[in-house]
C-alpha cells in the first residue's frame, strides 16, 4: 500500500506559467514533508519542506502548500523555466525530516519554451 | 551545502559476481545512511539504513544476506550486492544525515550508482 501518492506521471507547462505538483498521503503519522528534484542518473536534489505545524512555506519560485486534513500537499513553481524541467519527487517521514523518507512514484514536469 | 558522493556513478558486472558501492559525505559527518533503491519509473524505496558502528537495519522484503552493508567511520558506508543477478540491475542511492544535531538540513543524496547485471 502506497503511503505516498504522486497521481500525475507527467506534467507539461509553458515557461513563465505556473507548475502545480500534487501529493497525497494516507499515513497520519508523517510530520514532515519534502520535495525533491531528480534529473535522469542523479541523486535526488532537496528543493523545499514544509512541518506539519505549517500550511504554507515560501522560497524564492517554489511554494509548498499543506492541506493536512486532506492529507494532501502541493509544490507551485512559479514562474515555470525550461531549467525547472525533471522529475519531482514528494517525500514523508514521521521523524521530522531527518530520518528514513517515504517517496511517491514522481510526477515529471516539462517546462516548453 | 552538504555533499554526498557515490562510487562508482555505473557498473556492469557478470550475473554471480559481487559489486561495492561506496557512499561518503564529504563535508560533515553521518552516524546514519540511508541505501535507496529505484527501478524504472518506479518511487526510491529504502532498502536499509545503516549506522555507524553497528548492524544495518533492512526493511522488509530486502535480504542481508544480499546485500551486505558496512558503516564503518563516520564517512564512509558501503553496500556491496553480493552474487548479482540481473534482477539486481537498478538505480541504488545513499543518503546521509549530519551527526551534528543542529545541523538543521534534510537528507542530501548521493548522485546514485546505475548497476546492471548481465
Amino acid at each position: 500500500d502506497q503511503q505516498v501518492k504522486q497521481n500525475s506521471p507527467s506534467l507539461s507547462v509553458q515557461e513563465g506559467r505556473i507548475s502545480i505538483l500534487n501529493c497525497d498521503y494516507t499515513n497520519s503519522m508523517f510530520d514532515y514533508f519534502l520535495w525533491y528534484k531528480k534529473y535522469p542518473a542523479e541523486g535526488p536534489t532537496f528543493l523545499i519542506s514544509i512541518s506539519s505545524i505549517k500550511d504554507k512555506n515560501e522560497d524564492g519560485r517554489f511554494t509548498v502548500f499543506l492541506n493536512k486534513s486532506a492529507k494532501h500537499l502541493s509544490l507551485h513553481i512559479v514562474p515555470s523555466q525550461p531549467g525547472d524541467s525533471a522529475v519531482y519527487f514528494c517525500a514523508a517521514s514521521t521523524q521530522g525530516g531527518s530520518e528514513k523518507l517515504v517517496f511517491g512514484k514522481g510526477t515529471k514536469l516539462t517546462v516548453n519554451p | 551545502g552538504a555533499v554526498v558522493s557515490q562510487h562508482p556513478s555505473w557498473v556492469i558486472c557478470k550475473s554471480g559476481t559481487s559489486v561495492k558501492i561506496e557512499c561518503r559525505s564529504l563535508d560533515f559527518q553521518a552516524t546514519t545512511m540511508f541505501w535507496y533503491r529505484q527501478f524504472p519509473k518506479q518511487s526510491l524505496m529504502l532498502m536499509a539504513t545503516s549506522n555507524e558502528g553497528s548492524k544495518a537495519t533492512y526493511e522488509q522484503g530486502v535480504e542481508k544476506d544480499k546485500f551486505l552493508i558496512n558503516h564503518a567511520s563516520l564517512t564512509l558506508s558501503t553496500l556491496t550486492v553480493t552474487s548479482a543477478h540481473p534482477e539486481d540491475s537498478s538505480f541504488y542511492i545513499c543518503s546521509a544525515r549530519s551527526v551534528d544535531k543542529s545541523y538543521n538540513s534534510p537528507l542530501h543524496f548521493g548522485n546514485g550508482t546505475r548497476l546492471t547485471v548481465t
